[in-house]
């Protein structure tokens, strides 16, 4: 079966502390993985995949796929990146490329 | 290019009742999916509509049915309406595969439907 399990609901945080959103995933092939995040008032919109390896507003996260785990991290939190966090991940066996998602961790930066 | 858009914001029905949400893609894109994000939760494959077919549809009842036009838009038809199906219903939007445009889905602000 395909699954995203994202294990915190809310994760609270001071400003400057590091920052660990879990990630884990079922899948018996090979998945992409993705971030997505939805800001207050504002649409879902993609964060990061693991394909491109980049670093997106100071957050980077790596496919550990002998922990089938996708966490995402950021060594400083700031206020703005208050928001809600989405893993997810793409079947490859098929073109839709349709998103199986986590439920989601809502990430709190306190000042 | 305002990007997708979905219509209406928000929606109220009442048990048994039939819906229809409507969603523009973003320009350029020919491809649309639609998700169902109940209170809570993460949003939910309903299925995806390219070339005016349904070309993967999720784990959804035949309730949910839906339409590509030949201008990409989409609908999502829901009957028989049961509290559960309220939710936000989200519409994504993406680059035709061969197009070497990326496949990154860019989604609507959604349609809260509350059935009462």
């Amino acid at each position: 079966a395909q699954r995203v399990t994202q294990p915190e609901k809310l994760l609270s945080v001071f400003k400057g502390a590091p920052v660990e959103l879990k990630c884990n995933y079922s899948y018996s092939g090979s998945p992409e993985l993705f971030w997505y995040v939805q800001y207050s008032r504002q649409r879902l919109q993609l964060l990061l995949r693991h394909i491109s390896r980049e670093s997106i507003k100071g957050f980077t996260a790596d496919l550990n796929k002998g922990e089938t785990s996708f966490h995402l991290k950021k060594p400083f939190a700031q206020e703005e990146d208050s928001a809600m966090y989405y893993c997810a991940l793409t079947p490859l066996v098929d073109s839709s490329y349709k998103l199986i998602f986590g439920s989601g961790t809502r990430l709190l930066v306190r000042p | 290019d305002a990007g997708v858009t979905q219509s209406p914001t928000h929606l109220i029905k009442t048990r048994g009742q039939q819906v229809t949400l409507r969603c523009s893609p973003k320009s350029g894109h020919d491809t649309v999916s639609w998700y169902q994000q109940a209170l809570g939760q993460g949003p939910q494959f309903i299925f995806q509509y390219y070339e005016e077919e349904e070309r993967q549809r999720g784990n959804f009842p035949d309730r949910f049915s839906g339409h590509q036009f030949p201008n990409y838009s989409s609908e999502l038809n829901v009957n028989a309406l049961l509290l559960g199906d309220s939710a936000l219903y989200l519409c994504a939007s993406r680059y035709p595969l061969d197009s070497g445009g990326s496949d990154t889905q860019y989604f609507g602000p959604g349609t809260r439907l509350t059935v009462l």
